[in-house]
């Protein structure tokens, strides 16, 4: 069993709709939570970020972390074409000091579409 | 914010020769590098973790005598593929941790290398 699993899509849905990706996990941990946006031959870039459970909320962009179940989400509202991306998500361990431990475990990201 | 300066973004090389890749931390000084590697619609695969002054920790079977890295300032990484093989044409990326708990981790643009 993978660390990390992340249903790789494709997800294809129309402009506006919201969109939920989610993964899930199984390293107890597992500590700070984050989402990446990466465009086509680009470098991930950050999202969102969460540390242990709870939501978090950035514009469009809302991220659920459930340690309970194992499971993160992030939920984009209104979708753009613009959204249309491979989304990844990456989990940390914590170090005694509370600071993100160092080596992030990726999901194998889920391809966007979001179409006009 | 945080930014993370890869280069080259695209390198062709023959087969046999080696291949300089560098990471930049533009604005902050970055205790921790990591360098991953990713296939097509794959997610991004560790292949070592370095930290200023130190030799690189590998992940297991990332041939280390191969895939050389140097973390040799607070500012800057390289990775070096010796002895490229087309089995090694990939996309490269960089990613960079600051002292103070970047829990983003500011990833690089990438390299994408084609060994022929």
């Amino acid at each position: 069993q993978k660390e990390v699993e992340q249903d790789p899509g494709p997800l294809s849905v129309p402009e506006g709709a919201i969109v939920s990706l989610n993964c899930t996990y199984s390293n107890s941990a597992f500590q700070y939570f984050m989402w990446y946006r990466q465009y086509s031959r680009k470098g991930p870039e950050l999202l969102m970020y969460t540390y242990s459970s709870g939501n978090k909320e950035d514009g469009r962009f809302t991220a659920q972390v459930d340690k309970s179940s194992k499971y993160i989400s992030l939920f984009i509202r209104d979708s753009q074409p613009s959204d249309s991306a491979t989304y990844l998500c990456a989990m940390s361990s914590t170090n005694a000091g509370g600071t993100s431990y160092g080596k992030l475990t990726f999901g194998q990201g889920t391809i966007l579409t979001v179409h006009p | 914010g945080a930014v993370v300066s890869q280069h080259p973004s695209r390198v062709i090389c023959k087969s046999g020769t080696s291949v300089k890749i560098e990471c930049r931390s533009l604005d902050f000084q970055a205790t921790t590098m990591f360098w991953y590697r990713q296939f097509p619609k794959k997610s991004l695969m560790l292949m070592a973790t370095s930290n200023e002054g130190s030799k690189a920790t590998y992940e297991q079977g990332v041939e280390k005598d191969k895939f050389l890295i140097n973390h040799a300032s607070l500012t800057l990484s390289t990775l070096t593929v010796t002895s490229a093989h087309p089995e090694d044409s990939s996309f490269y990326i960089c990613s960079a941790r600051g002292a103070g708990g970047n829990y983003g981790y500011t990833f690089g643009s990438g390299t994408r290398l084609t060994v022929v």
